[in-house]
């Protein structure tokens, strides 16, 4: 069963503090992985995706890396800010349909504080 | 930001009302999705569409029916609302992947909050 975990569920954090977030999946057969923010109320927003040959990428402060031989995934957030405040979302694409059915998972929630 | 819109954003309405809730998008985009999202739950995908006069049902069955006639427009209805109907529902659209091995980013809506009394 195509599958997505994401880790903690929660977690709390002070401002300008670093903290990673963990994906790991089950998809197969495997073509992208994406991490999206969702900000309370709203839809959520892409931060990076990185296909089977990317182990890495960044997008400002956030760096996400893919190791897909042990199907893991990690978000990793530099000098947090209170507008970091969301869910980040891990979404797995397979190749397996024309659609290119995503996977989401059920997010992590993150708080920062002053 | 993404060219993507959905109204209304929150609504609340009685048991057994007939409602339709908007999408639009202004990307041209061929391909347009409807999900469902419930508190602390991973997004599921209720219906969507390769292009005009193509909708398709999702993983997650749903009482609700979508039309598209249009491009832009991808309406999701439902002809009588009841309660296990509250939650969010987010609509996304995108293009083709370009190629083999290439990826569809999907843009989303701001969802509407349903709740049915």
């Amino acid at each position: 069963k195509n599958q997505v975990e994401q880790s903690p569920q929660s977690l709390i954090i002070l401002e300008g503090k670093n903290c990673t977030l963990q994906c790991n999946y089950t998809v197969s057969p495997f073509s992208n992985l994406r991490w999206y923010k969702q900000d309370t109320g709203r839809g959520p927003v892409s931060l990076t995706i990185m296909t089977f040959s990317e182990n890495t990428k960044s997008n400002g402060r956030y760096t996400a890396t893919l190791d897909a031989d042990t199907k893991q995934s990690s978000l990793h957030i530099t000098a947090s800010q209170l507008s970091d405040s969301a869910s980040y979302i891990c979404v797995v694409s397979d190749r397996g349909s024309t659609l290119g059915r995503l996977y989401f998972g059920r997010g992590t929630q993150l708080t920062v504080w002053p | 930001e993404a060219d993507i819109y959905q109204t209304p954003r929150y609504l609340v309405i009685g048991t057994g009302k007939k409602i339709t809730l908007e999408c639009s998008q202004t990307m041209g985009h061929d391909k347009m999705y409807w999900y469902q999202q419930d508190p602390g739950m991973e997004l599921h995908l209720i219906h969507y569409s390769y292009g005009v006069n193509s909708t398709e049902k999702g993983d997650l069955s749903s009482e609700s029916t979508v039309s598209r006639i249009r491009t832009e427009h991808f309406p999701l209805t439902l002809e009588s609302a009841r309660p296990s109907h509250t939650s969010q529902y987010l609509c996304a659209s995108s293009e083709p992947a370009a190629h083999e091995g290439a990826y569809n980013e999907q843009f989303f809506g701001p969802g509407t909050r349903l709740t049915v009394l």
